[in-house]
């Protein structure tokens, strides 16, 4: 199993960009890797997804470096409401076994 | 498109007490369903998985099973509650393809008393 680490909580400010950098040194070759989104009391909602490079989608960018032992998501402008629980998730969903969520970042954007 | 219901939102329960959450998906077909379990303040963990009717895999040993009767239902039961069995639990399905991401529910807040 592909393990993460991703930093407990970060604070940031409404209109700046946030990265958020999750480590997964021992990622295999077919894995992916995904990035959701939880609210509370909510289940966790899909961001982005990539396998490597750059991917970018109306909500936010996912950076994966050649070796992919890590990846950074990218939220531009952040506001109030972007201030949730944020996984990173690497493995492919066509194992299940696979599909296992680390602690998560707590992102609270402040005024 | 894909659907997911899972129900009921919130739960009161007294120790001992049976267990049955329900789970459906709507939309697709012979899908990956996932039962998760996440504790206040902490992340989910991962309790059973099921690629097809009647077959169900566990990641922790514990007070619950589950079942799946039907291609796109997914059942969580316990026959008797633990107060270690409070939590919010939630129902995801996965298309069983290495591309794509998951789908969740809306949860269960389940609260044993």
């Amino acid at each position: 199993l592909a393990k993460t680490t991703q930093p407990i909580s970060m604070d940031s400010y409404e209109g700046q960009e946030v990265n958020i950098t999750c480590s997964h040194n021992n990622i295999a070759t077919n894995d992916y890797i995904t990035w959701y989104q939880q609210f509370p009391s909510q289940g966790p909602r899909f961001i982005i997804q990539g396998y490597k490079t750059k991917v970018t989608n109306e909500v936010a960018s996912l950076f994966i470096p050649a070796d992919r032992k890590s990846s950074t998501l990218s939220l531009p402008r952040v506001s109030l409401s972007d201030t949730a629980v944020y996984y990173c998730l690497v493995g492919s969903s066509g194992s299940a076994r696979q599909l296992t969520f680390g602690s998560g970042t707590q992102l609270t954007v402040l005024p | 498109s894909q659907t997911i219901h899972q129900w009921p939102a919130t739960l009161v329960q007294p120790v001992g007490s049976p267990l049955s959450l329900e789970c459906t998906v709507e939309g697709t077909s012979n899908p990956n369903l996932y039962w998760y379990r996440q504790a206040a303040g902490r992340g989910l963990q991962l309790l059973f998985y099921s690629v097809g009717i009647g077959q169900i895999s566990s990641e922790v040993p514990q007070n619950l099973s589950a079942s799946r009767p039907q291609d796109r239902q997914f059942i969580l039961s316990s026959k008797k509650l633990l107060l270690s069995d409070s939590g919010f639990y939630l129902c995801a399905w996965g298309s069983g393809t290495e591309t794509g991401g998951y789908t969740f529910g809306s949860g269960t807040r389940l609260t044993v008393v």
